[in-house]
C-alpha cells in the first residue's frame, strides 16, 4: 500500500523567510496529492492540491511542485507571516483506490 | 449548511466500554471517511466509506466498526475501547476522495 514520508517534523522560521515541507511516496499509481493545514485546537482545512499532470501550481504565497519520477512533492510558503503557524499535512492518492494516505505532519513556527 | 458534524466533543471511557462516534453531513457527499490523530503519527485512516451501504477499512482499522445505512451519517464504533484508542477523532466528507472536509473532531479517553 501507499507510503507517505513527510520532512521537517518541525520548522521554524522568521516572519517574512520562506519555508519547505518535503513529502515522499511509495505508490507511482498515485495521482493527487493534496495538502492541509491544520491550527491549534482546530480541523484540517485543504489549502492546495496538485494532480499528477501538472508540475507545478501557484496560490498567492503558497506553491506546490511535483517531481513523479522522483516520487516526491514539496509545499513553499512565501513571505511567511505569523498566522501560517500550524501543522502541514501531505496526502497522497491513487483515486480509483479511494484511499487517501497522510504524511505524519510538520509543525511550522513562524516567529514575528 | 452545518457541514460535518460530530458528536460528542469529548469524551471519557473505561477499558473495556463500548461507545459510539456519531458523525453527519448535509452535503449530499458520498464519500466519508474516519481518522484517528496521534502525535507525531498523523492522520491515520480508520474506515471509509464511498457510498451508502458500502465500507471498506483503511491502515489501522482493528477495534473499530462502521456501518453506512445512510448518505448522512457514518457512525464509528469501539467494541471494547483499550487505552491505545486515546485518540482524536475525525470524520471527513466529499464526492470523492479528493477535497475532504472535516468535522470538528473528537477528543476520547481510555483509562
Amino acid at each position: 500500500g501507499e507510503n507517505v514520508e513527510q520532512h521537517p517534523s518541525t520548522l521554524s522560521v522568521q516572519e517574512g523567510d520562506s519555508a519547505v515541507i518535503k513529502c515522499t511516496y511509495s505508490d507511482s499509481a498515485s495521482n493527487y496529492f493534496p495538502w492541509y493545514k491544520q491550527e491549534l485546537g482546530k480541523r484540517p482545512q485543504l489549502i492546495i492540491d496538485i494532480r499528477s499532470n501538472v508540475g507545478e501550481k501557484k496560490d498567492q504565497r503558497i506553491a506546490v511542485t511535483l517531481n513523479k519520477t522522483a516520487k516526491h512533492f514539496s509545499l513553499h510558503i512565501t513571505e511567511t507571516q505569523p498566522e501560517d503557524s500550524a501543522v502541514y499535512f501531505c496526502a497522497a492518492i491513487e483515486t480509483s483506490y479511494d484511499k487517501v494516505i497522510f504524511g505524519p505532519g510538520t509543525s511550522l513556527s513562524v516567529i514575528p | 449548511n452545518a457541514g460535518v458534524t460530530q458528536t460528542p466533543k469529548f469524551q471519557v471511557l473505561k477499558t473495556g466500554q463500548s461507545m459510539t462516534l456519531q458523525c453527519a453531513q448535509d452535503m449530499n457527499h458520498e464519500y466519508m471517511s474516519w481518522y484517528r490523530q496521534d502525535p507525531g503519527m498523523g492522520l491515520r485512516l480508520i474506515h471509509y466509506s464511498v457510498g451508502a451501504g458500502i465500507t471498506d477499512q483503511g491502515e489501522v482499522p482493528n477495534g473499530y466498526n462502521v456501518s453506512r445505512s445512510t448518505t448522512e451519517d457514518f457512525p464509528l464504533r469501539l467494541l471494547s475501547a483499550a487505552p491505545s484508542q486515546t485518540s482524536v477523532y475525525f470524520c471527513a466528507s466529499s464526492n470523492s476522495p479528493l477535497e475532504q472536509y472535516f468535522g470538528p473532531g473528537t477528543r476520547l479517553t481510555v483509562t
